[in-house]
């Protein structure tokens, strides 16, 4: 089956701790993307990639960090900079930059 | 500055109640909007793009329309299963930005029997 996974579903974090959130697809899209969800607000884009070994900042990418080594894979690392990253984390993915594709999420919370 | 506004943010059937949701963006060189449902806790599921006004969808119960200014998703008498917060994103047709998608609030549908 084709289809975007994220892992973990659920993450904890301590205080001054990184921590990394995987993405991955084989829709074999060229195109992926980081959203956050906070409740009552709308998507908001943190990093994108068009290409791999390429990627754009989004309207919130302070205190996070992306890679692109591979099609597949976009993981999305959370730095202690990130001063409130408790939210729910979706990954999405596109082809010809047309509609994406969303993956299930990962709740991150800060204990 | 590309925005995004869907009204309302809440929305409670009957049902069988027909209604719409409206979202209106202001966007240069529209490419596409995007209406997606979204369940608690998971990810956005898509649903429709249209790429021009006049256009029209349609999926079981739901169809989407699109004029210059604003997109509807009509919701043709609900059922329950159809409780769900729906998002409504567009995408500008700029080089430098192309493929990002805009983002609404969302509205939150409950449809109860």
């Amino acid at each position: 089956d084709g289809g975007i996974t994220q892992s973990p579903k659920y993450l904890f974090r301590k205080e001054g701790q990184n921590v990394t959130l995987s993405c991955e697809q084989n829709l074999n899209h060229d195109a992926m993307y980081w959203y956050r969800q906070d409740p009552g607000q709308g998507l908001r884009l943190i990093y994108y990639s068009q290409i791999v070994n390429d990627f754009q900042k989004g309207d919130i990418a302070e205190g996070y960090s992306v890679s692109r080594e591979k099609k597949e894979s976009f993981p999305l690392t959370v730095t202690s900079a990130q001063k409130n990253p408790t939210a729910f984390y979706l990954c999405a993915s596109s082809i010809n930059y047309n509609e994406q594709f969303f993956g299930p999420g990962t709740r991150l919370t800060v204990l | 500055e590309d925005q995004v506004t869907q009204s309302p943010e809440a929305l409670r059937l009957q049902e069988g109640e027909s209604s719409s949701l409206n979202c209106s963006y202001t966007v240069s060189g529209l490419r596409g909007l995007f209406w997606y449902r979204q369940d608690p806790g998971k990810g956005p599921e898509f649903l429709f793009t249209l790429y021009s006004a006049g256009e029209e969808k349609e999926k079981e119960r739901l169809k989407a329309t699109l004029t210059k200014k604003e997109s509807f998703l009509h919701i043709t008498a609900p059922k329950p299963e159809d409780s769900a917060t729906y998002l409504c994103a567009v995408q500008a047709g700029r080089g430098s930005t192309l493929g990002r998608l805009y983002f609404g609030r969302g509205t939150q549908l409950t449809v109860w029997p």
